[in-house]
């Protein structure tokens, strides 16, 4: 299994539907992870972190499966501004930051 | 306004020729870190720093130095750049050294870098 992987989608998404995506990894002894936003040329941005204990944000929630060891990313009555690639981001077996490769998400009309 | 700030936004430059990217962040952060991202590959982490004159490899380190002799700057240098090198570069930091805090990363707005 890769470090952090993701599935690159696209996922395209009516506006205002709900859509979920997960990010596995293989580091068993990772405790926290984050999520970033990255629009088209631009930086990433920090979205949510990822915790045990999950962690909501409006319409963002964001998960942890330790026993599954993934991580999921679930946004609620998307947008059209909701378009934009998502990256997670987690420790791998070096305590060394991976990012994920993204999944690119493209919310619809 | 906080901030971090990448210099040039965009170089064409050619094979071999010295070039320096600097980096600067406004936040009093102890970790820096400089990545590259290349499409299919995602972003990759090429040097990394907690505090001043401490610096550490990434992933991928080879072809690029950098220093730290400030808080606040953390250039990435490229001796003699060649055509692989090509890519968007993003310097970051980050307010904390603790493990989860480390990855709460503040990105500058990339450099775009062509090497011909």
């Amino acid at each position: 299994r890769k470090e952090v992987e993701q599935d690159p989608g696209p996922f395209n998404v009516p506006e205002g539907a709900t859509v979920a995506f997960n990010c596995t990894y293989s580091n068993s002894a990772s405790q926290s992870f984050f999520w970033y936003r990255q629009d088209c040329r631009k930086e990433p941005k920090l979205l949510m972190s990822v915790y045990s204990s999950g962690n909501e944000d409006g319409r963002f929630t964001a998960q942890l499966n330790r026993a599954s060891q993934y991580i999921s990313l679930l946004i609620r009555d998307s947008k059209l501004s909701d378009s934009a690639t998502y990256l997670c981001v987690g420790p791998n077996r070096d305590d060394k930051i991976i990012f994920g490769k993204g999944t690119r998400l493209h919310i619809l009309p | 306004e906080a901030q971090v700030t990448q210099n040039p936004r965009y170089l064409i430059t050619v094979t071999g020729k010295k070039l320096t990217v600097t980096c600067s962040q406004n936040m009093n952060h102890e970790y820096m870190s400089w990545y590259r991202q290349d499409p299919g590959l995602g972003l990759r982490q090429i040097y990394y720093s907690m505090n001043v004159e401490v610096t550490d490899k990434g992933d991928v380190p080879e072809g690029y130095k950098v220093s730290r002799k400030e808080k606040r700057n953390f250039p990435l240098i490229l001796e003699s750049p060649s055509p692989n090198q090509t890519s968007l570069y993003f310097c970051a930091s980050s307010p904390s050294l603790s493990e989860h805090r480390s990855y709460e990363q503040y990105f500058g707005p990339g450099t775009r870098l062509t090497v011909t």
